[in-house]
């Protein structure tokens, strides 16, 4: 069964640095899409950045980057430059299959990160 | 641009009271499906549709009701609510067959069951 692990409950980070937020997945589906969601603490769900596990190259949108090491089955966020309007729970997740058979998006618990000025 | 919309936003509930929340998009997305977040815990798939008329089953699926009658629409119903409901539950929807595309969500309800 396919599983999502965030094992980084909490992260400070200095305004300006990088930071980098780990996920590793768990799925025996050769075919299957990553994702990370933003949650500020007013709550709405914001889509951040997405990986599909044929892509050659890491996905890179504005100030995030997917570090996409497939063999260690991981998918860590890469945020440059942090702003304090980062600080927000920060979500990774997996969608198995080609469409079709799954549309589900399946979430790891979360990493909470906190930019401090 | 109204995306997905839910109601109620908040809702204070007592054991064993049933309610609905809704939710209803605009994007003419197949695919629609309910979450529920709790602290430490990520988002948990309750149910989910493909279309109208088609539902299935996600992860917690216990208490809850779903039905699809419109491709627009996709209640969720809590029949004799309980304290183990007291949640965040978003509904999110997506194209079908697009398996790169993102969930949208709406902007959540909050409903404590007392």
């Amino acid at each position: 069964a396919q599983k999502i692990t965030q094992t980084q409950p909490g992260m400070f980070v200095q305004e300006k640095e990088a930071v980098t937020l780990d996920c590793t997945y768990d799925t025996s589906d050769p075919s299957y899409g990553l994702f990370w969601y933003k949650q500020p603490s007013s709550g709405e769900m914001i889509f951040l950045i997405y990986q599909g596990s044929y892509d050659q190259q890491n996905a890179t949108e504005g100030r995030y980057s997917l570090n996409f090491q497939k063999a260690r089955k991981s998918a860590n966020l890469v945020i440059s430059a942090s702003q304090l309007g980062d600080s927000a729970m920060y979500f990774c997740a997996m969608r198995e299959g080609r469409g079709g058979a799954t549309n589900k998006l399946i979430f790891g618990t979360g990493t909470l990160l906190a930019v401090q000025p | 641009n109204a995306g997905v919309t839910q109601t109620p936003k908040f809702q204070v509930l007592k054991t064993g009271q049933s309610m609905t929340l809704q939710c209803a998009q605009d994007m003419n997305h197949e695919y629609m499906s309910w979450y529920r977040q709790d602290p430490g815990m990520g988002l948990r798939l309750i149910h989910y549709s493909v279309g109208a008329g088609i539902t299935d089953q996600g992860e917690v699926p216990n208490g809850y009701n779903v039905s699809r009658s419109t491709t627009e629409d996709f209640p969720l119903r809590l029949l004799s609510a309980a304290p183990s409901q007291t949640s965040v539950y978003f509904c999110a929807s997506s194209y079908w067959g697009r398996w790169t595309g993102e969930l949208f969500f709406g902007e959540g309800s909050r409903l404590t069951v007392l």
